[in-house]
């Protein structure tokens, strides 16, 4: 299952709202999680089941869909936020992830 | 605190063999499934493989089928990925990750890394 992730990068301002959108190649019902990655750090769970957050993660991540297409919003962005956002289906194996956003300042 | 350390990783011949390592630590480890997780360098992540928690079940990545090999030793707290036949396309840092089991599936914990550099 490819997944696509849209945009590649984005240039934002601290308190914008951002919207990333992960697609997969085939249904996947809720399958997903999001990742956020900084520079020489290892990924760190976000969002899973395409809409949970994961404990301790700033309620201004919000992640929705099913099926093909999810998002993952953050809603207000920090200066904290400025990282490398990932997608991956878990809904069949070999589980993939999506290419990345990197979302950085503007 | 849950603590996953990677080790093992360095400078190899393409066509040579390595084995990684992860040491788990600060949770029940053979409740957890296992991941191996790989980032070329300036690319994404590449999921390689998984165990579940027994062991019972392993899945590999398309472009590790057949030569990598993911194991576990629930009584060390430890799981492994044998790597046999490198090239060099597997240069990359490997993470090991940590997975409840719940379905949907996810990576709740991840260790720090090591480097595997194919070169000859």
């Amino acid at each position: 299952i490819q997944l696509t992730q849209s945009p590649s990068s984005l240039s934002a301002s601290v308190g914008d709202r951002v919207t990333i959108t992960c697609r997969a190649s085939q249904g996947i019902r809720s399958y997903i999680a999001w990742y956020q990655q900084k520079p020489g750090k290892a990924p760190k769970l976000l969002i899973y089941a395409a809409s949970i957050l994961q404990s301790g993660v700033p309620s201004s991540f919000n992640g929705s869909g099913s099926g093909t297409d999810f998002t993952l919003t953050i809603s207000s962005l920090q200066p904290e936020d400025f990282a490398t956002y990932f997608c991956q289906q878990t809904y069949s194996y070999p589980q993939t992830f999506g290419q990345g956003t990197k979302v950085e300042i503007k | 605190q849950v603590q996953l350390v990677e080790s093992g990783g360095g400078v190899v011949q393409p066509g040579r063999s390595l084995r990684l390592s992860c040491e788990a630590s600060g949770f029940i480890f053979n409740k957890f499934g296992m991941h191996w997780v790989r980032q070329a360098p300036g690319k994404g992540l590449e999921w390689v493989a998984v165990v579940w928690y027994d062991g019972s079940n392993k899945y590999y990545g398309d472009s590790v089928q057949g030569r990598f090999t993911i194991s576990r030793d629930n009584s060390k707290n430890m799981v492994y990925l044998q790597m046999n036949s490198l090239r060099a396309e597997d240069t990359a840092v490997y993470y090991c990750g940590r997975d409840p089991g719940w379905s949907p599936s996810f990576i709740d914990s991840w260790g720090q890394g090591t480097l595997v550099t194919v070169s000859s």
